[in-house]
């Protein structure tokens, strides 16, 4: 059964700083995973979408990497700023087995970026 | 601009009182799916539907309804709303089942008195 666990599950910094949020799944035969953003009560805002084949993916300050073979990807935060404040979630779209239709997510990380 | 757009984005309703939240894409997405996601049991998904005319359960289906009459288009319905249905409801598509990216709506927050 694939499952996705997200660490920290709550993270708080001051402003400036680069930071590393981790995901890890139990299941690597996937065909992607996406990261997204969730601020308090709102939608989800993809950032970022690592397909299988690929090691990582930037976009500004944003860095996600990707070892499937291990079953982790990292979410590279740099120079953070209070905006980036709320909730990192992971999911991964696994390969169509047990009955899987649909993404699973991690539970989050919560971030707060102080001034 | 490609979007996915729900209605209404947010709902205060009481029990019993049947009402549907309309989710759309304009992407020409093949899939589509609705989610719930609720404290400490993080995103959950009710039904999916991949293609016009196919829908299937997901995890937590008891309670609602969804159709696909046209690809756009994937309504979700609360024939008789409990208050165990409170929550924030997201529609969310791809382009196909497997191994596209995911777009999802903004939300809709339901409330049931």
């Amino acid at each position: 059964k694939q499952e996705v666990t997200q660490i920290p599950a709550a993270l708080s910094v001051p402003e400036g700083e680069n930071l590393v949020l981790n995901c890890s799944f139990t299941d690597s035969a996937i065909y992607n995973l996406q990261w997204f953003r969730q601020d308090p009560g709102k939608g989800l805002t993809s950032l970022l979408l690592i397909q299988s084949s690929q090691r990582e993916q930037t976009s500004g300050r944003l860095n996600a990497s990707l070892d499937k073979s291990s079953g982790r990807s990292t979410l590279y935060i740099a120079a953070s700023q209070p905006g980036d404040s709320a909730t990192y979630l992971c999911a991964v779209d696994p390969q169509r087995r047990g009955g899987y239709n649909k993404l699973i997510f991690g539970a989050g990380t919560r971030l707060a970026v102080h001034p | 601009e490609a979007q996915v757009t729900q209605n209404p984005r947010y709902l205060i309703t009481v029990t019993g009182k049947k009402l549907t939240v309309t989710c759309s894409q304009n992407m020409n997405h093949e899939y589509m799916s609705w989610y719930r996601q609720d404290p400490g049991l993080g995103l959950r998904q009710i039904y999916y539907s991949m293609n016009v005319e196919v829908t299937d359960k997901g995890d937590v289906p008891e309670g609602y309804k969804v159709s696909r009459k046209e690809k756009r288009n994937f309504p979700l319905i609360l024939e008789s709303p409990s208050p165990n249905q409170t929550s924030l409801y997201f529609c969310a598509s791809s382009l196909r089942l497997a191994g596209n990216e995911q777009f999802f709506g903004p939300g809709t927050r339901l409330t049931v008195l």
